[in-house]
């Protein structure tokens, strides 16, 4: 049982460049989220899926979209990455009406 | 809307002293609250949380918290700091919107302990 895995651990991009950051869970959770983490900002939600089929922005969705491939996956694409995306993400998953989220080790990206 | 603020960015201790680590909480109605630990280049991982039973909430490592409604506030303690619970602490408010239930943090609070 990995919990929330996601990958890649790390990434380098040039301005401009295009990447998705991937998301999977093994514990047959219905919701999955994305965050960033900046110094001093805690995490801000980005996209999150309520449920397979569904999703919707957060409190930080410029720039991002999201893709909820099935149950167990839910991806992060960036189109033209911008150096303020230099950040780290972390994916997350729980029950559709609980509240407590399960997270991933997090992607660190950074954006030249 | 609901929010949380940490009144303190960093707090340090010595080894076997006790640790206090404040937030107060905003919220339009009865909150669920949580308390979630990130060790350095870890992800994070949950202290403890309330919703709604007893207000004394007691969590993982011997932290515990007490939910204050008059005061709107939500206080991570320990009775004795360890070296090992060195780390960013963030306390954190569920926000249940339509479309499902997110979780909104604080900025964190840095805790350094020593020796």
């Amino acid at each position: 049982n990995a919990g929330v895995t996601q990958t890649p651990k790390f990434q380098v991009l040039k301005t401009g460049q295009s990447m998705t950051l991937q998301c999977a869970q093994d514990m047959n959770h219905n919701s999955m989220y994305w965050y960033r983490q900046d110094p001093g900002m805690g995490l801000r939600l980005i996209y999150y899926s309520a449920s397979e089929g569904t999703t919707d922005k957060g409190e930080v969705p410029n720039g991002y979209n999201v893709s909820r491939l099935n149950k167990r996956e839910f991806s992060l694409r960036l189109e033209s990455a911008a150096p303020s995306q230099t950040s780290v993400y972390f994916c997350a998953s729980g029950w559709q009406g609980a509240e407590t989220q399960y997270f991933g080790p997090g992607t660190r990206l950074l954006v030249l | 809307a609901q929010s949380v603020t940490q009144l303190d960015s960093h707090v340090s201790v010595s080894e076997g002293t006790p640790v206090l680590l404040r937030c107060n909480y905003s919220s339009s109605y009865s909150p669920s609250l949580f308390w979630y630990v990130q060790h350095p280049n870890k992800g994070l991982q949950l202290l403890l949380k309330y919703t709604s039973a007893a207000t004394l909430v007691k969590g993982i490592n011997g932290f515990e918290a007490e939910f204050k409604k008059s005061e709107t506030s939500f206080h991570l303690t320990k009775p004795s700091a360890h070296m090992s619970d060195a780390a960013e602490y963030f306390c954190v408010v569920s926000d249940r919107g339509q479309a499902g239930t997110a979780l909104i943090f604080g900025k964190g609070t840095t805790l350094s302990v020593s020796s």
